[in-house]
């Protein structure tokens, strides 16, 4: 159980293209998803906290009109990368908690590359 | 948020050998959660510790949390092949920096 499903696994794009990840609960609802941005042999950090039904909570130095935020349902929420930049390049991971928890189930990962 | 620092960063074995990580805050904690991260794969959740003092075992992983709530631990005894990747301690939604472990076989 707890089966946290993302994609895409893997995107290549264009510079000042928009790239959308999905991140989704597969046997869990999750009020609560969370993403983070992972760079090469660094630690996870915080972009925002995804809400249910209300707008995300985002942490300090993350653009929010950048990285766009939409959790449509309690197994869903969505991370747009707007006009992205090779700066963008990344691994983006979502995790979601079942409701009434704090464990943090994680997706398997986006790997990001803006060329 | 308050952060917790974690050390080392990285640390390289020989089968056999243990291994232990470390979290420490300057602030008490309300639970520390521990995760394994395997290289190119996503953190795994492993263990929460809540309780003052609190020690938890997983096989040859033991769990501690400090007496303060300050600081925890990771230990592994007789590291495996398998034990290799990165180790993040987390307390609400902040990581640690993570304890990248190598083991030579």
């Amino acid at each position: 159980g707890a089966v946290v499903s993302q994609h895409p696994s893997r995107v290549i794009c264009k510079s000042g293209t928009s790239v959308k990840i999905e991140c989704r609960s597969l046997d869990f609802q999750a009020t609560t998803m969370f993403w983070y941005r992972q760079f090469p042999k660094q630690s996870l950090m915080l972009m925002a906290t995804s809400n249910e039904g209300s707008k995300a909570t985002y942490e300090q130095g993350v653009e929010k009109d950048k990285f766009l935020i939409n959790h449509a349902s309690l197994t869903l929420s969505t991370l747009t990368v707007t006009s992205a930049h090779p700066e963008d390049s990344s691994f983006y991971i979502c995790s979601a908690s079942p409701l009434g928890t704090d464990t943090q189930y994680f997706g398997p990962g986006t790997r990001l590359t803006v060329l | 948020g308050q952060q917790v620092m974690q050390i080392p960063q990285y640390q390289h074995v020989q089968e056999g050998e243990d291994f232990t990580t470390y979290c420490n805050s300057s602030t008490t904690l309300s639970n520390i959660q521990w995760y394994k991260q395997r290289p190119g794969g996503h953190p795994v959740f492993l263990i929460q510790l809540v309780k003052s003092g609190e020690v938890k075992k997983q096989k040859r992983l033991t769990f501690q949390f400090g007496e303060a709530k300050k600081n925890s631990s990771l230990h592994i005894t007789a590291t495996q092949t398998t034990d290799v990747g990165t180790y993040f301690c987390k307390n609400d939604m902040r990581f640690g920096a993570g304890t990248r472990l190598t083991v030579k076989p």
